[in-house]
C-alpha cells in the first residue's frame, strides 16, 4: 500500500516553456501533498505543501507564479514549471501524506535545454 | 530555526557489521521521526517511523529515539552492501499529523564493503 505515482519520469523542454508534472496517490486518498527539488548531491529541499482545494503553502524563496501547484482531487496534485530556464533543471519529487508519514514518488528529472 | 542534523558520512562499514546512524534535531516538542533511505537517483525510501521514547525494530533495522537528549538513531544489523545509500532523518514538528511538513536532514551516506 501507499503507492505514489508521478509523470513524466523524465523530460527535455526547452528554455522558455512550461512543463507539467503530476504527482497521484493510487491507492489512498491525500488531502496534503508536498512537491520537493533536489540538485545533484544536496538534500530535499521542500517547495510548498499543496492541499486538495486550496492553494498551495510555498516555502520561502520559491516563486509561486513559476511553480504553479494545483491539488485537484484527494488523489491528484501536479506542479507546473512556468517559463522553464536551464537553472530550473533539477530531480522534482512529490510525497503524499499517508497515515504513517509521507510517501514519495519516483520523482521527474527535468532538463531544460 | 527548527533544524535536524545528520552526519554526512560517508559512514564506511564491513559487509555484515552493524551500521549506527544518528541524528538530532532541535524542537523539544516534537513527536514523530522518520528515517528515509535513498539510493543515487531515486526518491526516498521510507524505511520506519518512530513515536515513543525507546527502540522500535522492523526485521534488520532499528530505530531508537530518546526524546530527552533530542536524538533518533537507526541500527542496521548484518548490513549488506545493498544497503549502501544515502540515509535521511526526517522530523515532524508539527506533532503526529502526517499532513505538516517534514524537516530533514542532510542525510549521512552509507557504504557498505563487501
Amino acid at each position: 500500500g501507499a503507492v505514489v505515482s508521478q509523470h513524466p519520469s523524465r523530460v527535455i523542454c526547452k528554455s522558455g516553456t512550461s512543463v507539467k508534472i503530476e504527482c497521484r496517490s493510487l491507492d489512498f486518498q491525500a488531502t496534503t501533498m508536498f512537491w520537493y527539488r533536489q540538485f545533484p548531491k544536496q538534500s530535499l529541499m521542500l517547495m510548498a505543501t499543496s492541499n486538495e482545494g486550496s492553494k498551495a503553502t510555498y516555502e520561502q524563496g520559491v516563486e509561486k507564479d513559476k511553480f504553479l501547484i494545483n491539488h485537484a482531487s484527494l488523489t491528484l496534485s501536479t506542479l507546473t514549471v512556468t517559463s522553464a530556464h536551464p537553472e530550473d533543471s533539477s530531480f522534482y519529487i512529490c510525497s503524499a501524506a499517508g497515515t504513517m508519514g509521507q510517501y514519495f514518488g519516483p520523482g521527474t528529472r527535468l532538463t531544460v535545454t | 530555526q527548527k533544524e535536524v542534523e545528520q552526519n554526512s558520512g560517508p559512514l564506511s562499514v564491513p559487509e555484515g557489521a552493524i551500521a549506527s546512524l544518528n541524528c538530532t534535531y532541535s524542537d523539544r516538542g516534537s513527536q514523530s521521526f522518520f528515517w528515509y533511505r535513498q539510493y543515487s537517483g531515486k526518491s526516498p525510501e521510507l524505511i520506519m517511523f518512530i513515536y515513543s521514547n525507546g527502540d522500535k525494530e522492523d526485521g534488520r533495522f532499528t530505530a531508537q529515539l530518546n526524546k530527552a537528549s533530542q536524538y533518533v538513531s537507526l541500527l542496521i544489523r548484518d548490513s549488506q552492501p545493498s544497503d549502501s545509500a544515502t540515509y535521511l532523518c526526517a522530523v515532524n514538528f508539527g506533532g503526529m499529523d502526517s499532513s505538516y511538513k517534514l524537516i530533514f536532514g542532510s542525510g549521512t551516506r552509507l557504504l557498505v564493503r563487501p
